[in-house]
């Protein structure tokens, strides 16, 4: 079963603007992934942040994480045609020590050049 | 390259074959995954292995699917009896867990078309 919801399940954006994804979740997490899938393709690993974080920064990625509300963000700043991609969030499962992935069902990004 | 690769890329199969699938994890990587997606959706977590060790099956593997990782390496998964809804992309991810950070990379993935 699929652990988050992200939103919005779609986005469209012109290039250099910004984009924001949202994700939920709903158990206790240890940490929380985002990756990014081209269509068709594998998954890559954008970013990770520990449970205990509450903003991580990565070129132009900045993620950030409300334990309290269950719920994460991931912001790309100043937007390139490249971008254009599915991101998920993806978080394990807190209480189990085993490294299982819990995915939402993604952020279909359009970024228009 | 030494990313996680995974063959074969596509593969074509008629219900009711049996197909089997590889993936090399990076080599000083100890835990791989299995992973299904179908379009639309996140992928689904299938199971894993530590070293040779099969730690965790999700009930999504029915007794259809087995996976395999003999010697600690590469892994197989084989489908029998194939069904259509065993339509999807398997993704393979590979990890070696530090500090309880368990940041997996993934391959490429298999897409599975059964006609």
């Amino acid at each position: 079963s699929q652990q988050g919801e992200e939103d919005p399940q779609a986005l469209s954006i012109q290039e250099g603007e910004n984009a924001t994804m949202n994700c939920s979740y709903k158990t206790s997490i240890n940490n929380l992934q985002w990756y990014r899938q081209n269509s068709g393709r594998g998954l890559v690993h954008l970013i990770l942040i520990r449970s205990n974080e509450r903003e991580k920064h990565s070129g132009r990625l900045r993620v950030t994480l409300d334990t309290s509300k269950k719920s994460s963000s991931l912001l790309i700043t100043a937007s390139r045609a490249a971008d254009t991609a599915s991101y998920f969030c993806a978080t394990d499962d807190g209480d189990n020590q085993g490294g299982k992935l819990i995915f939402g069902q993604g952020t279909e990004l359009s970024v228009k050049p | 390259d030494t990313g996680v690769s995974q063959d074969p890329r596509h593969k074509i199969t008629k219900r009711g074959q049996n197909v089997t699938f590889r993936c090399d994890p990076i080599s000083e990587h100890n835990r791989l995954y299995w992973y299904r997606q179908t379009l639309g959706q996140g992928p689904e977590f299938l199971t894993y292995f530590q070293n040779e060790a099969q730690l965790e099956k999700s009930r999504l593997l029915s007794d259809r699917f087995s996976a395999e990782r003999p010697k600690g390496s590469f892994s197989t998964l084989e489908i029998q009896r194939t069904e259509q809804g065993d339509s999807a992309m398997y993704l393979c991810a590979s990890s070696r867990p530090t500090q309880g950070i368990d940041e997996q990379y993934f391959g490429p993935g298999t897409r599975l078309t059964v006609t």
